[in-house]
């Protein structure tokens, strides 16, 4: 298994409040990215990134902003949560050329009141 | 738009049969079909693959089936265990785009009665 750490697991904050979520990688991965987990919907893609610095919006990137400063570390940030943002958040990573396969961390499930 | 979907929210079956867990997709650049596991409390982890020029991958008790034609991808489990009771995701990527991102399903919960 692929060792991806995500901080904090649990968090309850209110409306308006800034929020970092951090993912830690240690396979010298390439490719990270957070995804949101909601009822009915599955996952979906918020942000991705291919390298160090380089970065761009998935599907549901509005309300959300990304850094990637070091291969192993990726940052979520929610400038000003709302509600809306509730979910449980997953961040993954991926190596070589042809792996299809994501190894995801175990989860940060936020609370927006 | 879901270009992944898996219809079926839940599905029970009993110990020792077998399990079928469905997925159609809309997207015809997806080339690259995965299926995840999930605990509650944990992350997704992979379980099984298949690329859009096979039609079967088994491992193990595990096997999965791709339609191309019908856009649609099947997960055979047999004989299914209560230790296989998850969400399964069944999740596609595409060819043409340089992230290797997954695009998924909405999961169907499957509970194995002892």
């Amino acid at each position: 298994d692929a060792g991806i750490t995500q901080s904090p697991r649990h968090k309850v904050t209110e409306t308006g409040t800034p929020v970092t979520l951090r993912c830690h990688q240690t396979e010298n991965h390439r490719y990270m990215y957070w995804y949101r987990q909601d009822p009915g919907h599955g996952l979906r893609l918020i942000h991705y990134s291919y390298g160090v610095k380089d970065t761009d919006k998935g599907e549901v990137s509005d309300g959300y902003s990304v850094s990637r400063s070091k291969t192993e570390d990726f940052l979520l940030t929610l400038e000003s949560a709302t509600s809306s943002q509730t979910s449980v958040y997953f961040c993954a990573s991926t190596g070589g050329p042809n792996t299809g396969e994501l190894f995801f961390g175990e989860g940060s499930r936020l609370t927006v009141l | 738009d879901q270009q992944v979907k898996q219809n079926s929210p839940s599905l029970s079956v009993q110990e020792g049969r077998i399990s079928i867990l469905n997925c159609d997709y809309t997207n015809s650049m997806f080339d690259y079909f995965l299926w995840y596991k999930k605990y509650p409390a944990e992350g997704p982890t992979f379980l099984i693959s298949i690329s859009s020029i096979k039609d079967k991958n088994e491992d193990g008790r595990f096997t999965v089936f791709l339609n191309k034609s019908a856009k649609h991808l099947s997960l055979h489990i047999v004989p299914s265990q209560p230790g296989d009771s998850a969400v399964y995701f069944c999740a596609a990527r595409a060819w043409d785009t340089g992230r290797r991102a997954l695009t998924f399903g909405s999961g169907t919960r499957l509970q194995v009665q002892p």
